[in-house]
């Protein structure tokens, strides 16, 4: 099904920088969820957003729930080699029936 | 608390052969999900369950993929016949309340049509 427009496609740093990627869509959505996956694992969450402006951390990570509720970011500070892997953001909606993840950020974090 | 389980980890078949993928949520959550990861396409959401039902199954390609639910700790995808274009990542997931609820995945089935 359709996506939400996740960017960078990949990003390539250095240890101790910082990180953004965000995701858009031309719809609303009432919920965000940002998830990582690890090579050869299925997606963890790592933070979820239910309220337009909402700013939330989990460690080094801090993501936001857009005014408009058609986009979402997630922020990593000081990477470190173990942020390596892709980040998804998925947008849901209130009436439960619609729900779709963004293609995918690929984090490479060199040493 | 264990996590989503699924088998086999790995699949390498023939085309024309039936595949079957297995799940067992997370107990106590309501919902389940079935994904196919590709480069091409990403995480696509397959078919979903409540309560042992499906709700939701317009992101079936088509007539050789089927997903039951017999009960609520056990859920099968099954494609057949097998074509090479099916080779993917397939994930379950598992929630307690729905699609705007956290999602627990399991780590997957490679599988491998030849």
């Amino acid at each position: 099904g359709q996506q939400l427009n996740q960017s960078p496609q990949s990003m390539f740093i250095q240890e101790g920088e910082d990180v953004s990627m965000n995701c858009t869509s031309s719809s609303i959505f009432n919920t965000w969820l940002w998830y990582k996956q690890d090579p050869g694992e299925g997606p963890v969450l790592l933070i979820a957003l239910y309220k337009a402006g909402e700013l939330t951390s989990n460690g080094r990570l801090t993501a936001q729930f857009g005014i408009t509720r058609k986009d979402s970011f997630l922020n990593i500070s000081a990477s470190i080699p173990s942020d390596v892997g892709i980040y998804f953001c998925a947008g849901a909606k209130y009436n439960n029936n619609d729900m779709r993840f963004g293609a995918g950020t690929r984090l490479t974090v060199k040493p | 608390d264990a996590g989503v389980i699924q088998s086999p980890r790995h699949e390498v078949t023939e085309m024309g052969q039936e595949v079957t993928l297995r799940c067992k949520p997370i107990s106590g959550h309501d919902y389940l999900f079935w994904y196919r990861q590709t480069m091409m396409r990403g995480l696509e959401l397959l078919i979903y369950f409540n309560n042992n039902v499906p709700i939701d199954d317009s992101g079936m390609p088509e007539d050789r993929f089927s997903a039951k639910m017999p009960n609520a700790s056990f859920s099968t995808l099954k494609i057949q016949p097998s074509e090479p274009r099916d080779s993917a990542v397939y994930f379950c997931a598992s929630s307690r309340t729905g699609l705007r609820q956290p999602q627990h995945f399991g780590d997957g089935t490679r599988l491998s049509i030849l």
